[in-house]
């Protein structure tokens, strides 16, 4: 059964803090992905990854980094937290190729204080 | 520019038929997929039309018109646990990275 797990299902920070999101899948999959998910906006790619160590910038990349030092971990950092990154941070992962689904983790529900 | 619009809610009665609609603009086109996701849960996979027609797979079926920039999900003889946000995307030209342009989702209530 096919994989992709967070770190944690909830996370409180304080603004100012560093903070590390951290996702892993157990499918081999060369694509990574991570999104966050806003009332009214959906889901909004911040970065992606299609291979170790490459990734390129989504939709919104500004306030976060990402690192992708082995095949199945992407971990996303925000730099400094601020309070308008609170929000739902999914992370996600497929093959790459014209049809493949992708597989979504459960889900980071982060508040910044 | 790109763009994908999906009503915001929708009810509907248990064992009825619900069609929930979506249009994109998108810059390139490589596909249309449906994702389902239930409350504080992950979005799971549905359908993927790159074709146009229909796609019937047991109570759900997606159709898909890309002359019209139109898709469709169409869910029959509806259930309790069909209430969820159902999430329309599109995904652009650019090779393996299958990137995905969302909607901000389709929230149906299924009313006894």
């Amino acid at each position: 059964d096919v994989k992709v797990t967070q770190s944690s299902r909830y996370l409180v920070k304080r603004t100012g803090e560093k903070v590390f999101l951290e996702c892993v899948q157990d499918m081999d999959h060369e694509n990574m992905f991570w999104y966050r998910q806003d009332p009214g906006l959906g889901l909004r790619l911040i970065y992606f990854s299609y291979d170790v160590k490459m990734k390129e910038k989504g939709d919104i990349p500004e306030g976060y980094s990402v690192s992708r030092e082995k095949k199945e971990r992407f971990s996303l950092i925000l730099e400094s937290a601020s309070t308008n990154q609170t929000s739902m941070y999914l992370c996600a992962s497929s093959y790459p190729g014209q049809f493949n689904e992708q597989f979504f983790g459960p889900g980071t529900r982060l508040t910044v204080l | 520019g790109q763009n994908i619009d999906q009503p915001t809610e929708m009810t509907a009665t248990e064992g009825a038929i619900v069609q929930i609609n979506c249009t994109y603009q998108t810059s390139g086109f490589n596909g249309l997929f449906w994702y389902q996701q239930h409350a504080g849960e992950a979005p799971t996979f549905l359908s993927y039309n790159v074709l146009d027609g229909l796609e019937e797979k047991g109570r759900f079926s997606s159709f898909l018109s890309r002359s019209k920039g139109y898709s469709y999900l169409l869910l029959k003889e509806l259930q309790m646990k069909d209430s969820a946000s159902y999430l329309c995307a599109s995904r652009g030209l650019g090779g393996a990275t299958n990137k995905l342009i969302f909607g901000t989702g389709t929230l149906l209530a299924v009313q006894p």
